[in-house]
């Protein structure tokens, strides 16, 4: 079946703008994660939504960032007024459940910030 | 708070040679234990997990066992092949809390023929 998809795969942005990330779980996966893959810092946690509960936003590095859950399925990260150090490769991941041990991730957006 | 560390890299190693890529955590209680692989140009993959003390998870011909004594959770091969190229990443989720993820830094991996 269908992975992970993200997309677009690769955002090219001039600092101040606002991006958007977009992930597709996989179907019937309640469990959704956004990570940040970075030279400097490795890979970071962002946010975890489950089900209709209320979003984990503890990894989120500052107000800039958001994201959002639509219907329990697709998902959007926002970044507003980028900053070079926002420069990163963003992984999203799906589970079937909080209780599921793997976390199924997709090949990434690489945003880099002019 | 809760942290992976794992040697760094890069390791390079011929093929047929024996690997062990060390990984120790900090976490209260009994953490799961992961290896993620990254070849290049993919995703993130599952490679093996441990849920509690001494467990052993193996994969691929990859074993890593879980010790609380050590809080160790060390990656080994026995006999490399060119296609275990790759980046390596340990991690845990902590007990009974957030379902986060954290990694080490990873290791690359690189098998020469």
């Amino acid at each position: 079946g269908a992975g992970v998809s993200q997309s677009p795969s690769n955002k090219v942005t001039e600092k101040g703008k606002d991006v958007e990330l977009r992930c597709d779980p996989i179907s019937g996966h309640t469990a959704l994660y956004w990570y940040r893959q970075s030279l400097g810092q490795g890979l970071e946690f962002l946010i975890y939504f489950q089900g209709n509960s209320a979003p984990d936003k503890s990894g989120l590095p500052s107000d800039r960032f958001s994201a959002e859950r639509t219907g329990g399925s697709v998902s959007t990260l926002t970044i507003q007024r980028t900053q070079q150090e926002d420069s990163a490769v963003y992984l999203c991941a799906s589970s079937p459940d909080r209780a599921f041990y793997e976390q199924y991730f997709g090949p990434g957006t690489r945003l880099t910030v002019t | 708070g809760d942290s992976v560390t794992q040697m760094e890299g890069p390791v390079t190693l011929s093929e047929e040679a024996f690997l062990t890529i060390n990984c120790t955590y900090t976490a209260t209680g009994y953490p799961s234990l992961f290896w993620y692989v990254q070849y290049p140009g993919e995703g993130l993959q599952l490679l093996l997990k441990a849920t509690k003390a001494d467990d052993k998870g193996s994969n691929k011909g990859f074993e890593a066992t879980y010790r609380k004594e050590t809080t160790s959770f060390h990656l080994e091969k026995g006999s490399v092949q060119v296609s275990d190229s790759a980046v390596y990443f340990c991690a845990l989720r902590a007990q009974g809390g957030s379902e986060k993820l954290v990694f080490g830094k990873g290791t690359k991996l690189t098998v020469n023929p």
